[in-house]
């Protein structure tokens, strides 16, 4: 059965300094997964999708993340960090014979300090 | 091209009604799921349509329904409204599901009073 698992609740950075967001998955099949961001009262924005093309995944707003298969993880970074990143971010995983069903993390809630 | 859109985008209700919700996907997508985001159960997966038939469901009572239209657009209903329905109500379109890319909606956000 797929899970995915967000390892921090609540993330605090200063502005200018990296993220780190920390994302396990649990998936019997070759996963597709994703990161979205929610700001608040807003939908949801899709910042990358990783599906076996490379493990290094660049997105929008100058977001990455890295596959590892060996680790089961898909940590999300951005080099630094702006005061508009502020925000609750989702792990997402989706396996191709589940049609369009997605598995949502618990979310991190990322808070940026001027 | 337009996205998702959603609604109403609030709504109030009381204990026993009913409420419907109403999603039009991207032109072009054919797929249509639908989320309900709470804030201590997160974000769960309520049901797919694809093509006018509901292809994969989530854990919830049979209270949860939904259909979808030839021209794609998609109606969730939830009878007998319960306090604990409140939630952000979310829909999401692809163009066929399997694994790619979901396109979100605003939202439609539901009060139950």
């Amino acid at each position: 059965a797929q899970s995915v698992t967000q390892l921090d609740s609540h993330v605090s950075v200063s502005e200018g300094t990296p993220v780190l967001l920390r994302c396990n998955y649990s998936s019997s099949y070759s996963p597709s997964l994703f990161w979205y961001v929610q700001h608040p009262n807003k939908g949801l924005q899709l910042l990358l999708k990783y599906t076996s093309a490379a493990t290094l995944v660049k997105g929008i707003n100058g977001f990455e993340a890295e596959f590892k298969k060996s680790e089961t993880s898909f940590h999300l970074t951005k080099p630094s960090a702006h005061m508009s990143d502020a925000a609750e971010y989702f792990c997402v995983v989706s396996e191709y014979n589940q049609g369009g069903k997605l598995i949502f993390g618990q979310g991190t809630e990322l808070s940026v300090k001027p | 091209k337009a996205g998702v859109t959603q609604t109403p985008r609030y709504l109030i209700k009381t204990r026993g009604q009913q409420v419907t919700l109403s999603c039009s996907p991207i032109s072009g997508h054919r797929s249509v799921s639908w989320y309900q985001q709470t804030p201590g159960q997160g974000l769960q997966f309520l049901f797919e349509y694809f093509s006018e038939t509901q292809r994969n469901k989530g854990n919830f009572p049979g209270r949860f329904s939904g259909r979808q239209f030839s021209n794609s657009r998609s109606e969730m209903n939830v009878s007998t409204l319960e306090l604990g329905d409140s939630a952000l109500y979310l829909c999401a379109s692809s163009l066929e599901g399997n694994g790619e890319t979901q396109y979100f909606g605003p939202g439609t956000r539901l009060l139950v009073l």
